[in-house]
């Protein structure tokens, strides 16, 4: 079954305290992409990765690191969180004409 | 940039009434237009999808939606909605100078009574 994969589902962690939300794709998707998603705000891009190795800023990316080093895999890194990441987190990958497929998501609250 | 705007932030139908979410996009020329719903703890399902070609675009679920360019518009309609359809909805908007990147609208949630 083609899908993306998030884990975990729900994180609570302290202030300062390093964490990485992992996502794997197996559709072979170049591009991939992390969202998160706030009341109010709908949806807002944090980085993408148009490739292995090619990653770039979204619109919120402070506080925030990725990597791709595998076409499969897109980890979100925060080295440092502080309570206003604290949001629903989505990774994406997207497949063409279909648009995006998106993970499960991942719940974190941050104190 | 393109922006999107949903007007709406709640929405309440009966079961069984029509439905229609209104979405308003900004950008120049014909961007690429998706509705995606969201059900509560759930994950995005892409409803619908226009690129180009025919305006009036079927989805899943019964879902349609129609491209009114000299509007801006991309609206979502059901004729008869089922208690099953209370989830939120995100109109998204791409274009292709800014790559594969969606911009999303805020959301409206959509409340079913019976």
């Amino acid at each position: 079954e083609a899908q993306v994969t998030q884990n975990p589902r729900y994180l609570i962690t302290v202030t300062g305290k390093k964490l990485t939300v992992t996502c794997s794709q197996n559709m072979n998707h170049e591009y991939m992409s992390w969202y998160r998603q706030d009341p109010g705000l709908g949806l807002r891009q944090i980085y993408y990765s148009m490739n292995v190795e090619v990653t770039d800023k979204g619109d919120v990316p402070e506080g925030y690191k990725v990597s791709r080093k595998e076409k499969r895999n897109f980890p979100l890194i925060l080295e440092s969180p502080s309570p206003n990441q604290t949001s629903l987190y989505f990774c994406a990958s997207w497949a063409g004409a279909g648009g995006y497929t998106f993970g499960s998501g991942t719940r974190l609250t941050v104190v | 940039a393109q922006s999107v705007t949903q007007p709406d932030i709640h929405i309440t139908v009966s079961e069984g009434a029509s439905l229609e979410l209104r979405c308003n996009y900004s950008y120049g020329a014909t961007p690429y237009l998706f509705w995606y719903v969201q059900s509560p703890g759930q994950g995005l399902q892409l409803l619908l999808k226009y690129f180009s070609g025919d305006t009036l675009v079927q989805g899943i679920k019964g879902f349609e939606a129609e491209f009114k360019r000299s509007q801006s518009s991309f609206n979502l309609r059901k004729p008869s909605v089922h208690w099953s359809d209370a989830a939120e909805y995100f109109c998204a908007v791409g274009a292709p100078e800014y790559g594969n990147k969606l911009v999303f609208g805020a959301g409206t949630i959509l409340r079913v009574k019976s």
